[in-house]
């Protein structure tokens, strides 16, 4: 157990929809990533904050949009879902940006 | 071609066996991380490298920066070793992060 939690655990959602997946870090980290692991496509980068500036966009969507809070809880909000969404959503927190303590995962369904 | 390369992609050893896990990348970077991903779906970050060699317990990870090489070693494997184990690079001038396909390793007792 890393201590990250990631809420929900599973998703199921229509086409269309807005969804809003919760990464909560252990304490004192400051960093987050997100990351999307489709089955084609292998783990992808979406973006990195810090210490609530964001840090580094990767292959994020602009369909998909990403925050974080005071508490340095972060949120990613993924909207006008596609079936092409569905994956495993993971995000990874730590004390300083190259630390990786992996959230157990959000799966997403979009049908 | 990917920046990030991985070989081989899926590896059988026997129990007890010497494995090696290589990387290559193409682009400049200023960390590695080599990541294990178990059946279940849970990832756990092994190493995080930017120069020379790590050991944690069976594990050893090394990285050349000039060769832009790295490899990961599991000594007296384990059936419990069996995983995906992933390769990620953090490039250096946008802190964006570049993944390796996965190298599926199954090992038998």
């Amino acid at each position: 157990d890393s201590g990250v939690t990631q809420t929900p655990k599973h998703l199921i959602t229509a086409t269309g929809q807005r969804v809003t997946l919760r990464c909560s870090p252990r304490s004192g980290d400051l960093s987050v990533y997100w990351y999307q692991q489709s089955l084609d496509q292998g783990l992808q980068f979406l973006i990195h904050y810090y210490n609530g500036e964001e840090r580094a966009k990767g292959n994020i969507l602009e369909r998909f949009s990403a925050q974080q809070f005071p508490d340095l809880h972060s949120e990613l909000n993924l909207s006008s879902l596609e079936l092409g969404d569905s994956a495993l959503y993971f995000c990874a927190t730590g004390q300083n940006p190259y630390e990786q303590y992996f959230g157990p995962g959000t799966r997403l369904t979009v049908t | 071609k990917n920046e990030v390369e991985q070989s081989p992609q899926n590896l059988t050893a026997q129990e007890g066996e010497f494995i090696t896990i290589n990387c290559s990348y193409s682009v400049g970077i200023s960390a590695l991380h080599w990541l294990q991903q178990h059946p279940g779906g849970g990832i756990v970050s092994l190493f995080m490298l930017s120069s020379g060699k790590k050991k944690h317990g069976r594990l050893i990870a090394t990285i050349n920066i000039q060769e832009k090489h790295s490899s990961l070693h599991i000594t007296a494997s384990h059936p419990r070793d069996s995983a995906v184990y992933i390769c990620a690079v953090i490039i250096n001038n946008n802190n964006d992060m570049r993944f390796g396909a996965g190298t599926r390793l199954t090992v038998k007792p």
